[in-house]
């Protein structure tokens, strides 16, 4: 398994601002996601981070609301961009030891927008 | 990958075995089961997988029926922290992704 931990563990923000979420795991991982989950419903994947090139999307999800870096195989950031109250949600970090295997989340970022 | 069909809520005794369904008609030769659970406020944990034969580790036990179209996770003696939101998940190995589609999950709720 592998520790994760995700700063800041919550945040009040403004409407049109924007705010990075670092997530940082104990040792290398293969895969690096991001989830979100908002408020009463499931998780939603936003991208896969990739180590040294562009994240991969999801349907639904662009790089200009969510800039993704990946520089080394323990860190990522996601930005939430231009924040409406829309985007007030838990989002998540996740890692894979291998392609395709479990994963294993962090404790999640509470994000409200006002 | 294929979907799953679960109870949206359960109650459980305190002390008791907890069996949770999953329905997944249309799973694939490949696809593997996957059980998370999310406790208020956490993220998901993962808990156990499995293919065809039945699984069982520190936290559960994983039955698969022979057909491969349903399983149950067992978490045999439910305790008040068992109290989450349990999802099953299908999906395949490897792949440059390894996203997992959540549903909506059962809320299981032990009671003392």
């Amino acid at each position: 398994s592998a520790v994760i931990s995700q700063k800041p563990s919550r945040d009040i923000c403004q409407r049109g601002t924007s705010l990075t979420i670092q997530c940082q795991v104990d040792s290398q991982v293969t895969m690096m996601f991001w989830y979100r989950q908002q408020p009463g419903q499931s998780l939603t994947l936003i991208a896969t981070a990739n180590q040294g090139s562009e994240a991969t999307y999801e349907s639904g999800f662009v790089i200009d609301k969510f800039p993704i870096s990946r520089p080394n195989l323990t860190f990522s950031t996601l930005t939430v961009s231009n924040m409406s109250p829309e985007d007030s949600s838990i989002y998540l970090c996740s890692v894979g030891l291998q392609a395709g295997y479990e994963q294993y989340f962090g404790p999640g970022t509470r994000l409200t927008v006002t | 990958d294929a979907k799953t069909t679960q109870p949206t809520s359960m109650d459980c005794a305190e002390g008791r075995a907890a069996n949770l369904p999953c329905n997944h008609s249309t799973i694939s030769g490949n696809e593997y089961v996957y059980w998370y659970r999310q406790i208020h406020s956490q993220g998901p944990q993962y808990i156990i997988h499995g293919l065809k034969n039945n699984e069982t580790n520190e936290m559960a036990s994983l039955i698969i029926t022979e057909d491969r179209k349903s399983s149950t996770l067992i978490l045999p003696h439910a305790t008040l922290r068992d109290t989450a939101v349990y999802y099953c998940i299908v999906r395949r190995h490897g792949g440059s992704q390894g996203n997992l589609i959540f549903g909506k999950g059962t809320k299981l709720s032990v009671k003392p």
